[in-house]
């Protein structure tokens, strides 16, 4: 059974950079049929797509974050990772890591797979 | 200001039927699969519904979906009171080139 498990730090001071990392067990992040991507949820408000990678790195990001973020795969630990550059109070929200499949006619998936979310809180 | 539109909240008793609405466009909901998460009080989403109306092996039949034009429609019925969750449709955006999120709806087993 695949499991993602978030990391990172809980706070993070406004214009610095929130980094996180997401864990995958039970199964290997190198498949090239698979897209590992980043949702955040701001307290009590809907959920915003951050954006996705493949492990070699082709990548997707929200247009409205897209200055702003960066995301990558490290194969050797079986994680990839998000970077929020420039972050303010706005960015305060649960993050949560999650996969979704690519076959190769073009068709996408859902997200099929969420890690159990982490908070950052943006603040001095 | 959410891409789709849903329902802020329905409510209904229990073992009755509630449908939960999602409005969009040609852009997403007209050309592109809808999907359908449930999150539960404290917990990370869970897909529900995917290609518009399959269900994961998981997911009991209570649970459907459809869809029609650029509307998109999740129907619960039998309910229960463990079914009282936020419900969120999604899809792609070809236009904005990214996944969109309805608001989401609040479900209230009465």
């Amino acid at each position: 059974q695949l499991q993602l498990q978030e990391s990172g730090p809980g706070l993070v001071k406004p214009s610095e950079t929130l980094s996180l990392t997401c864990t995958v067990s039970g199964g290997s992040i190198s498949r090239s049929d698979f897209y590992w991507g980043w949702i955040r949820q701001p307290p009590g408000k809907g959920l915003e797509w951050i954006g996705y990678t493949s492990y070699s790195g082709n990548t997707y990001y929200n247009p409205s974050l897209k200055s702003r973020v960066s995301i990558s795969v490290d194969t050797s630990k079986n994680q990839f990772s998000l970077k929020l550059s420039s972050v303010t109070a706005a960015d305060t929200a649960m993050y949560y890591c999650a996969r979704r499949f690519y076959d190769s006619s073009g068709y996408y998936s859902p997200f099929d797979y969420w890690g159990q979310g982490t908070l950052v809180t943006v603040s001095s | 200001q959410s891409v789709l539109t849903q329902p802020p909240s329905v409510s209904a008793a229990p073992g009755q039927k509630v449908t939960i609405s999602c409005s969009g466009s040609s852009s997403n909901i007209g050309n592109n699969f809808v999907s359908w998460y449930q999150q539960l009080p404290g917990t990370a989403p869970k897909l529900l519904i995917y290609d518009d109306n399959k269900r994961p092996s998981e997911i009991p039949d209570r649970f459907s979906g459809s869809k029609s034009g650029t509307s998109a429609t999740l129907g619960i019925t039998g309910l229960q009171t463990g079914d009282e969750a936020d419900y969120y449709c999604g899809t792609w955006d070809s236009s904005l080139s990214a996944v969109v999120f309805g608001g989401g709806t609040k479900l209230t087993v009465l």
